[in-house]
């Protein structure tokens, strides 16, 4: 497989249990917020965003939260799955900066059974 | 299908040599980006396209070139001035407007530089 991941920081959750998967961003005028999830050897694939006027934003089994207090953003996956290993990256972008998006360094999940 | 795709999977390259990544879209979308991956760091924007004929610079275009001759393609060479070119290549593409529009990304080409 691709050795992309290799040194990323891991979360190992049981199958069946909730994940929570932390980010903290550094531009504090970013206009969104997006998860991506990244299966080895592959693109990264969209999961959720949130826009930066919002707290909250739920999707099928997963939840963004967005504190700017602090700067930090949070996914959660609710009854984690095999099938939801894989490095998970925040992103941030500023709509002012003709939509370049700032990555985050990548959190891996690993879904034990 | 509609989507994004890059070719060749895997490439290799000698030292001191170019290589061109190809970039293919038919999703209609006016922009086009390159990332670069390596082990342990998010991805890095290298350069991007928001219309035909033009594109910009991104955070690490030094030993890269682009080209944007069609709406659908964004070839990226690795030049032999790219003094650690060995990483995953990422091409992406969006919708422009005058806010945020998801990104779709290609699955990847992994250059290795021998």
């Amino acid at each position: 497989g691709e050795s992309v991941g290799l040194h990323l920081p891991t979360l190992s959750v049981q199958e069946g249990d909730n994940s929570i998967i932390n980010c903290a961003y550094s531009n504090s005028a970013s206009d969104y917020f997006i998860w991506y999830k990244q299966e080895s050897g592959k693109g990264p694939q969209f999961i959720i965003d949130i826009r930066s006027n919002m707290d909250k934003r739920q999707g099928q089994r997963v939840t963004v939260l967005l504190n700017k207090t602090v700067k930090h953003l949070s996914l959660q996956i609710a009854a984690t799955q095999p099938g939801d290993s894989a490095v998970y990256f925040c992103a941030e972008i500023f709509t002012g900066t003709a939509s370049k998006l700032t990555f985050g360094t990548g959190t891996r999940l690993q879904v034990t059974l | 299908d509609g989507g994004i795709t890059q070719s060749p999977k895997y490439l290799f390259r000698k030292e001191g040599q170019n290589v061109t990544l190809s970039c293919e879209q038919n999703l209609n979308h006016d922009a086009m980006y390159w990332y670069r991956q390596d082990p342990g760091q998010g991805l890095r924007l290298i350069y991007y396209s928001q219309i035909v004929n033009d594109f910009q610079k991104g955070d690490i275009a030094e030993g890269y070139s682009v080209s944007r001759e069609k709406k659908e393609s964004f070839p990226l060479t690795v030049t032999s001035a790219q003094k650690n070119p060995t990483a995953f290549y990422l091409c992406a593409s969006s919708r422009l407007t005058s806010s945020y529009n998801e990104q779709f990304f290609g699955p990847g080409t992994r250059l290795t530089v021998l």
